[in-house]
């Protein structure tokens, strides 16, 4: 089946600093990439929509220029959260749409902890 | 807006017994409606899907009928097992290939 992977799965940082997070689609070309966020206990927020090689589409309340989103190839789109605080902490997940429309491979997540 | 709503966990079985888990949405027009799983420290998996009124999504046992006149997709299983614990997430899409909108998920433990 189709994978995704994200890099790395927890980081620590301090307050101030900036963090980027890979995601990869393993073994399938993925012209859509999305990026998620979650709170302990609660559901996935969508963050933004990453289409190849265009800007990303963000959603509503969500800070363009604290979160870049750059979809470089048809397998890597990354998230660098800017400027961090211990308010950023969370949980961010990625999924990528491959040739059917209707599903989404999601990765593991990764862990951030900003201190 | 759209939106989706779950029933509250966790829910705590035994195994072999019956599941239900409910779901039920707000949507403008005729989305698609998912069901994720996410088993501990591995990403969400799509369970099973449904893409129109009256479809049923199946897979690995688990079903879901897509009830228009209800608006719900409740997840049912006939028969646990402790390999099914694992957080269940309920989702709907406005539009083909669209962004998902996802409920609250539901944590689910079958004990043995």
């Amino acid at each position: 089946g189709a994978v995704v992977s994200q890099h790395p799965s927890r980081v620590i940082c301090k307050s101030g600093t900036s963090v980027k997070i890979e995601c990869r689609s393993l073994d399938f070309q993925a012209t859509t990439m999305f990026w998620y966020r979650q709170f302990p206990k609660q559901s996935l927020m969508l963050m933004a929509t990453s289409n190849e090689g265009s800007k990303a589409t963000y959603e509503q309340g969500v800070e363009k220029d604290k979160f870049l989103i750059n979809h470089a190839s048809l397998t890597l789109s990354t998230l660098t959260v800017t400027s961090a605080h211990p308010e950023d902490s969370s949980f961010y997940i990625c999924s990528a749409r491959g040739r059917d429309p209707y599903e989404q491979y999601f990765g593991p997540g990764t862990r951030l902890t900003v201190t | 807006g759209n939106s989706v709503t779950q029933m509250e966990g966790p829910v705590t079985l035994s195994e072999e017994a019956f599941l239900t888990i409910n779901c039920t949405y707000t949507a403008t027009g005729y989305p698609s409606l998912f069901w994720y799983v996410q088993y501990p420290g591995e990403g969400l998996q799509l369970l099973l899907k449904a893409t129109k009124a009256d479809d049923k999504g199946s897979n690995k046992g688990f079903e879901a009928t897509y009830r228009k006149e209800t608006t719900s997709f409740h997840l049912e299983k006939g028969s646990v097992q402790v390999s099914d614990s694992a957080v269940y997430f309920c989702a709907l899409s406005g539009t083909t290939g669209g962004k998902l909108i996802f409920g609250q998920g539901t944590t689910l433990q079958v004990k043995p």
